[in-house]
């Protein structure tokens, strides 16, 4: 079954414990993407990767890390979480480099920073 | 950087309505995505639109590019319609991404 999987699905964690969300799709997308989901601010992008070794900044990087070691994985790290990190976080992937086709959404992971 | 609003915030309507929610946009974009989020949490991708007009099942999503606007409808609405829906455009060039309205949520009543 062609699927973006997210790993854990629920976190509750302390401030400053390094944590990784993992990510993985098998459909052979070149991009991927990691959102944070926040009451009254809806879906905002965090790092995107058009492509093995490429990745970039979104619009709220600060506080993450990402890579893009393998096409199919692109793990979202938190070197040193802090509360304000606390939201749900939904990784995605489609076909070619960029936002412009359809977005496979995995399942969300929902992170609590205390 | 794109200015995305989606109208109505909440909606709520009787099983079988026809239901139409807006999205504008302040830039032009090459796409425009309409997402469905279900209560549970997962999103699901509805529709991409260049231009036009996209139909699926009960669903009908339309863009006017001159107008930076785009309407999603749902004909005879059910009580599985319930959601939030979200449209997102995507600008193309510089800078990749996704600019997302704070979607629009959805309530069918039977």
């Amino acid at each position: 079954e062609a699927q973006v999987t997210q790993n854990p699905r629920y976190l509750i964690t302390v401030t400053g414990k390094k944590l990784t969300v993992t990510c993985s799709q098998n459909m052979n997308h070149e991009y991927m993407s990691w959102y944070r989901q926040d009451p009254g601010l809806g879906l905002r992008q965090i790092y995107y990767s058009m492509n093995v070794e490429v990745t970039d900044k979104g619009d709220v990087p600060e506080g993450y890390k990402v890579s893009r070691k393998e096409k199919r994985n692109f793990p979202l790290i938190l070197e040193s979480p802090s509360p304000n990190q606390t939201s749900l976080y939904f990784c995605a992937s489609s076909f070619s480099g960029s936002s412009y086709n359809e977005q496979f959404f995995g399942p969300g992971t929902r992170l609590t920073v205390l | 950087k794109n200015e995305v609003e989606q109208s109505p915030q909440n909606l709520t309507a009787q099983e079988g309505e026809f239901i139409t929610i807006n999205c504008s946009y302040s830039v032009g974009i090459s796409a425009l995505h309409w997402l469905q989020q279900h209560p549970g949490g997962g999103i699901v991708s509805l529709f991409m639109l260049s231009s036009g007009k996209k139909k699926h099942g009960r669903l009908i999503a339309t863009i006017n590019i001159q107008e930076k606007h785009s309407s999603l409808h749902i004909t005879a609405s059910h009580p599985r319609d319930s959601a939030v829906y979200i449209c997102a455009a995507y600008s193309g060039g510089g800078a990749d991404g996704l600019t997302f309205g704070k979607g629009t949520h959805l309530i069918i009543q039977p």
